[in-house]
């Protein structure tokens, strides 16, 4: 079946370093792939979505790409916050199941 | 209502009672789904509505888990018999149509905690 693989965390980085969280995929044709950040004690909240190849989402700072020929759609900022602080979840969607497939989540810690 | 609202948003109850859950979706929303996140792992998808009716419940973890949607809005998620590896927070979420549609977003509700001690 369908699966996302994302990186293992904690990520701790310093306040306005880059971010990378990468996260690929396995599926039948081309889903459409998403990104949603979970904060401290608040529920999963869509970040960014991309629904065809070459597309690139972005939200926040935050930008994706959606590249078919790696199969992967990493996560991207230029310049992380404190506020930034959360766990970050990849997912497809999963035409067989109608419903959302998600990675196991990044945290990410952004120190001051 | 304005988002997903679930409760109760805490529970604690001992191994082999019963427990039930409830999510209240975005009015409107016609799919609403059930996600269960243990402690360290990743959502595992549950269930699926797509109005009253579940499609598939093989993502149901077994036969003491039950859910169900009356009149197209609010559902409920029972487990039966409750285990310690039960506990976990268990997320509903509602989207406004539960097609194959790659714009399809899901909106999740804050959760509710369940303990089993």
């Amino acid at each position: 079946g369908d699966s996302v693989t994302q990186m293992e965390g904690p990520v701790t980085l310093s306040e306005e370093a880059f971010l990378t969280i990468n996260c690929t995929y396995t599926a039948t044709g081309y889903p459409s792939l998403f990104w949603y950040v979970q904060y401290p004690g608040e529920g999963l909240q869509l970040l960014l979505k991309a629904t065809k190849a070459d597309d690139k989402g972005s939200n926040k700072g935050f930008e994706a790409t959606y590249r078919k020929e790696t199969t992967s759609f990493h996560l991207e900022k230029g310049s992380v916050q404190v506020s930034d602080s959360a766990v970050y979840f990849c997912a497809l969607w999963d035409t067989g199941r109608r419903a959302l497939t998600f990675g196991s989540g990044t945290r990410l810690q952004v120190q001051p | 209502g304005a988002g997903v609202s679930q409760s109760p948003s805490n529970k604690v109850t001992e191994k082999g009672k019963d427990v039930e859950l409830r999510c209240d979706p975005i009015s409107g929303h016609t799919a609403l789904y059930w996600y269960r996140q243990s402690l360290g792992q990743g959502l595992e998808f549950l269930i699926y509505f797509q109005g009253n009716s579940a499609p598939d419940k093989s993502g149901l973890p077994s036969d003491r888990f039950s859910a169900e949607r009356t009149g197209g809005s609010v559902s409920t998620l029972t487990i039966q018999r409750t285990q310690q590896e039960d506990s976990a927070v268990y997320l509903c979420a509602s989207s406004f149509s539960g097609g194959a549609g790659g714009a399809n977003v899901l909106t999740f509700g804050a959760g509710s905690r369940l303990t089993v001690l």
